[in-house]
């Protein structure tokens, strides 16, 4: 069974420009959530998704934005980049969202 | 708020020492704790889950011990080998904030050849 995967691997953008990362989760989980993680703070957690809906969301800006689609394939994207939000971007997939999780390879963001 | 801590922070040994990893959270109430590695620059692996109801959780050289009562859990990890030189991070999930895994900060092992 293919594991969690995301696109892009890297990414290089310039202060104010906004970007979309994807993630696809295991075959026949329906639950992705986000995390971001820099080496000052950690593991953060940026929102949940089931069957398109988003039902936990933690405290970022509103710039981080996220959806879900049918086949439970998930983007976040986010605006007017800001030099701090440099990071590794992780997605995350279970079955229910209570179950198991696991953790794509991310998306290592610079912002300059 | 939960609160999920792991001390040390950094650890390193000899190889075939056993290694013992702490975590600790200060909301007993917990759904499940799940363990995790990563490596440097590398998304998380899971370790081993181990639900509320459950003492312990066993995978090959892996062990894993939860005491909700005191707000506890425990990787060890049998006959180190230089493949084990990771960070080890412990996370977990509340009832009162479902779908969202909580972080300890990790201990970073290294284990020497």
């Amino acid at each position: 069974k293919a594991g969690v995967t995301q696109t892009p691997r890297y990414l290089i953008k310039t202060r104010g420009q906004q970007v979309t990362l994807s993630c696809s989760p295991i075959s026949g989980h329906r639950s992705v959530s986000w995390y971001q993680q820099t080496p000052g703070q950690g593991l953060q957690f940026l929102f949940e998704y089931f069957s398109e809906t988003q039902r936990n969301k933690g405290n970022f800006p509103g710039r981080f934005s996220g959806r879900q689609f049918s086949n439970s394939r998930s983007e976040m994207n986010v605006s007017t980049l800001e030099l701090g939000d440099s990071a590794l971007y992780l997605c995350a997939s279970s079955l229910t969202g209570n179950n198991e999780q696991f953790f794509g390879p991310g998306t290592r963001l610079t912002v300059l | 708020k939960q609160e999920v801590t792991q001390i040390p922070a950094a650890l390193s040994v000899p190889e075939g020492e056993n290694l013992v990893l702490n975590c600790s959270f200060t909301d007993s109430a917990i759904y499940n704790l799940q363990w995790f590695r990563q490596d440097p620059g590398k998304g998380l692996t899971s370790l081993l889950l181990i639900q509320s109801s459950q003492r312990e959780q066993t995978s090959g050289r892996l062990n894993a011990s939860l005491d909700k009562s005191s707000g506890r859990s425990t990787l060890y990890i049998a006959a180190s080998q230089p493949g084990d030189s990771a960070t080890y991070l412990c996370a977990v999930i509340l009832p009162s904030n479902d779908y969202k895994l909580s972080f300890g900060a990790g201990t970073t092992v290294t284990v020497r050849a």
